[in-house]
């Protein structure tokens, strides 16, 4: 079984610029996750998504936003970049969300200049 | 607000050595508790999860002990290898609804051979 992929793996981007990361979740898995990790602040939950519906979201600015397909692949999307938004975003997939065992992507890794 | 800890934030251990990671949580309202790990620049593994109401779960060289009331949670690695070294973080969930996984900052475990 193929596990949760994340595109792209690496991205330098500018302040002020936006950028759209991707995640596809095992097959069968309904919930995806995203997770913001840092140094500083450690592993902080961004939003999760099930069945294309968002069903939590943690405390970060409306600059961060997501969306889920109906085959389960999520996006997310920082608009306006900040130095600080550069991170290493993960995302986590389940069966039914996360609750269950979660099945993390090897992330994205972000860099604001 | 719950606030997951983790002591030491790293260690350094000789080949074959048994060791115990700590893990606790100021609020003990926890639907369960999932132990990962993380290799640098890459995502988190699963290795176990306890239910609230389990004491412990196992999966070979690993234990890992729940005590809800005290809000302490253990990860026991029997007789280490230097591929064990990666960086061990431990999450909880709320006792309320579908809430996200709460994480601590992880303990970084250096086998040496």
């Amino acid at each position: 079984k193929a596990g949760v992929t994340q595109t792209p793996r690496y991205l330098i981007k500018t302040r002020g610029q936006q950028v759209t990361l991707s995640c596809s979740p095992i097959s069968g898995h309904r919930s995806v996750s995203w997770y913001q990790q840092t140094p500083g602040q450690g592993l902080q939950f961004l939003f999760e998504y099930f069945s294309e519906t968002q069903r939590n979201k943690g405390n970060f600015p409306g600059r961060f936003s997501g969306r889920q397909f109906s085959n389960s692949r999520s996006e997310m999307n920082v608009s306006t970049l900040e130095l600080g938004d550069s991170a290493l975003y993960l995302c986590a997939s389940s069966l039914v969300g996360v609750t269950d065992t979660q099945y993390f992507g090897p992330g994205t890794r972000l860099t604001v200049l | 607000k719950q606030e997951v800890t983790q002591i030491p934030a790293a260690l350094s251990v000789p080949e074959g050595e048994n060791l115990v990671l700590n893990c606790s949580f100021t609020d003990s309202a926890i639907y369960n508790l999932q132990w990962f790990r993380q290799d640098p620049g890459k995502g988190l593994t699963s290795l176990l999860l306890i239910q609230s109401s389990q004491r412990e779960q196992t999966s070979g060289r690993l234990n890992a002990s729940l005590d809800k009331s005290s809000g302490r949670s253990t990860l026991y690695i029997a007789a280490s290898q230097p591929g064990d070294s990666a960086t061990y973080l431990c999450a909880v969930n709320r006792n309320s609804g579908n809430t996200p996984l709460v994480f601590g900052k992880g303990t970084r475990l250096s086998v040496i051979a």
